[in-house]
């Protein structure tokens, strides 16, 4: 168990939706990251915060924003989803300490239909 | 453009041999290397780590090798077991493009028994 907790694990939705994906870092952790998975492909960085400030953009598309809350959860908010929307989401976390190593979540995995 | 590449999709190794993973980057920005393993339904676990000012970092079984003027690493396995079954990304980060990684697409690694 990495201590990064990730929900839903499954979300399945129509396209043209709304959806947020849920994300608690590691205890003591300030940094978030989310990624993306498309089938058979590599991780995809997509964004990061720091102590709730948007630190990094990777390829996010503009239909997809995400914010890390007081308590340092975050959250990805995919809105007028598509077909190639449909991949695994990952949140990571890091520490101040130890900021070269991410510590990632199970996954959530988003089918749009 | 892929900047971090794992050009073999998938090994198999018979248990108590050696598992030999590959990773090629292009960006000699980058300064630090992570090997990550990853389950099914499960999420990326932290492997080894490597910084670009040393040529070799050991953790039990696992050893990463990097040649900086090939751009390239390696991750040994010795001796494979069959729980090292898995997916093993390749991700490489630069200081100056703060803590996000580029991963690789992944290699499947099968150990027989």
């Amino acid at each position: 168990d990495s201590g990064v907790t990730q929900t839903p694990k499954h979300l399945i939705t129509a396209t043209g939706q709304r959806v947020t994906l849920r994300c608690s870092p590691r205890s003591g952790d300030l940094s978030v990251y989310w990624y993306q998975q498309s089938l058979d492909q590599g991780l995809q960085f997509l964004i990061q915060y720091y102590n709730g400030e948007e630190r990094a953009k990777g390829n996010i598309l503009e239909r997809f924003s995400a914010q890390q809350f007081p308590d340092l959860h975050s959250e990805l908010n995919l809105s007028s989803l598509e077909l190639g929307d449909s991949a695994l989401y990952f949140c990571a976390s890091s520490s101040p300490i130890a900021k070269n190593i991410q510590y990632f979540g199970a996954g959530t995995r988003l089918s749009v239909l | 453009d892929q900047q971090v590449k794992q050009n073999s999709p998938s090994l198999s190794v018979q248990e108590g041999r050696i598992s030999i993973l590959n990773c090629d980057y292009t960006n000699s920005m980058f300064d630090y290397f992570l090997w990550y393993k990853k389950y099914p339904a499960e999420g990326p676990t932290f492997l080894i780590s490597i910084s670009s000012i040393k040529d070799k970092n050991e953790d039990g079984r696992f050893t990463v090798f990097l040649n900086k003027s090939a751009k390239h690493l390696s991750l040994h396995i010795v001796p494979s077991q069959p729980g090292d079954s898995a997916v093993y990304f390749c991700a490489a980060s630069a200081e100056n493009y703060g803590q996000n990684f580029v991963f690789g697409p992944g290699t499947r690694l099968s150990v027989l028994p």
